[in-house]
């Protein structure tokens, strides 16, 4: 267990909304990051951040924003959310261990976009 | 650039079956493996990992081994349980990038 809490953990909204998820973490971890899960594409990294106001694209980036002004709360934002946009949403965290990381992840949030 | 590809999947399985699920990369330099799994309903969860060649990476019963002759890292099991049905995910990670990168995930069904 990693510390990593997700909200809301399902949310409906309806297309055009903008939507804000929030990953937190207790353990202060440098790194965090937001998948989506999709059938058929397993894990897809939208972004990524590696310390407070540090964030950069992952390669599903479009249509999503992110922000950290604090090391322990990395936000999530879609702007006018797309039903291309429903799916489960994973947070996660990079912990050193041995002489390598090691990600650990948040339970997800399930977003369906009517 | 970077990728994992695993077999693809369903897999379905008698219980006490020999479990095989293939997955190899791509990579420029020697990334770090990884398999996760996912049990209904819930996050992923790190099942084991190697760090280098012929590491060989093992937990609850499952095993992995780093092979770069071939860029695999297989997952194997020797007897699978009705409580290992789900979904499992090969991953790669470059220490440098910080980024890991999936396979498409094999969902794995066993039948008592």
């Amino acid at each position: 267990d990693a510390g990593i809490t997700q909200s809301p953990r399902h949310k409906v909204t309806e297309t055009g909304t903008p939507v804000t998820l929030r990953c937190h973490q207790t353990e202060n971890h440098r790194y965090m990051y937001w998948y989506r899960q999709d059938p058929g594409h397993g894990l897809r990294l939208i972004h990524y951040s590696y310390g407070v106001k540090d964030t950069d694209k992952g390669e599903v980036s479009d249509g999503y924003s992110v922000s950290r002004s604090k090391t322990e709360d990395f936000l999530l934002t879609l702007e006018s959310a797309t039903s291309s946009q429903t799916s489960v949403y994973f947070c996660a965290i990079s912990r050193r261990f041995d002489s390598s990381y090691e990600q650990y992840f948040g339970p997800g949030t399930r977003l369906t976009v009517t | 650039g970077d990728s994992v590809t695993q077999m693809e999947g369903p897999v379905t399985l008698s219980e006490e079956a020999f479990l095989t699920i293939n997955c190899t990369y791509t990579a420029t330099g020697y990334p770090s493996l990884f398999w996760y799994v996912q049990y209904p309903g819930e996050g992923l969860q790190l099942l084991l990992k190697a760090t280098k060649a012929d590491d060989k990476g093992s937990n609850k019963g499952f095993e992995a081994t780093y092979r770069k002759e071939t860029t695999s890292f297989h997952l194997e099991k020797g007897s699978v349980q009705v409580s290992d049905s789900a979904v499992y995910f090969c991953a790669s990670l470059f220490q440098g990038a910080q980024k890991l990168v999936f396979g498409q995930g094999t969902r794995l069904t066993i039948n008592p």
